[in-house]
């Protein structure tokens, strides 16, 4: 399977404790963006990435939040001192030269 | 970015032609239209997208009037396996490419 793959699928941790997840992109693919969701709503922009350089964060993306694509390949995103809010699914994008955004499964993040 | 409007949810039974309308009132000149079907726990995934008049996939038709105000997705023929959220986004191409999504419409079929 040449598909965005993310790890974990299913994430539960306690209040505050730190998270991090995983994003291979499609191997071509430059371009590679971060997106929030919560049931019942579509998917929320947190950030992208062109390479390795992050070139644009939402302001959803609190200090707490980190992202980093070291090599321009896979990418992590972290979430630190967690919080019940921060529940929800978490997915990753790539994207190729027809803006075509390819979205892998997700990780279901809980904290309880 | 522009922002959409289309039914929370639509009712179809197999068989049946499902048509979605979106309404974009402040589509700009280099905005395409782009349609994405979701399962759920599973990611976002690329249907159709167009600019205006009729745009044609294996998976379904994307109608854009002139004014291209609105759009219309039509799913033939849908099947159990169409039950799904259908999101309508409407953005520009020179952009991040970062996606903007509403809410959706949660479209199920029955048989």
């Amino acid at each position: 399977d040449t598909g965005v793959s993310q790890d974990p699928r299913h994430k539960i941790t306690k209040r505050g404790q730190n998270v991090t997840f995983r994003c291979d992109p499609i191997s071509e693919h430059n371009r590679l963006y971060w997106y929030r969701q919560t049931l019942g709503q579509g998917p929320e922009f947190l950030t992208y990435f062109q390479n390795e350089a992050q070139l644009e964060k939402s302001r959803l993306l609190s200090d707490r939040f980190s992202a980093e694509r070291p090599k321009g390949s896979f990418s992590t995103l972290e979430i630190q001192r967690t919080e019940q809010g921060d529940s929800a699914m978490y997915l990753c994008a790539s994207r190729d030269s027809t803006d075509t955004q390819y979205f892998g499964p997700g990780t279901r993040l809980t904290v309880l | 970015l522009a922002k959409t409007t289309q039914p929370i949810s639509m009712d179809s039974y197999e068989g049946q032609e499902v048509n979605i309308t979106c309404s974009h009132n402040n589509i700009a000149t280099n905005d395409y239209i782009t349609w994405y079907q979701q399962f759920p726990s599973q990611g976002p995934r690329f249907i159709i997208q167009g600019y205006k008049t009729k745009v044609t996939n294996e998976v379904a038709s994307l109608f854009i009037p002139a004014d291209r105000k609105s759009s219309t997705l039509s799913l033939p023929r849908v099947s159990l396996s169409d039950t799904a959220v259908y999101y309508c986004l409407v953005g520009r191409t020179d952009s991040w490419g970062k996606l903007q999504f509403g809410a959706g419409t949660q479209v199920v079929v029955t048989p």
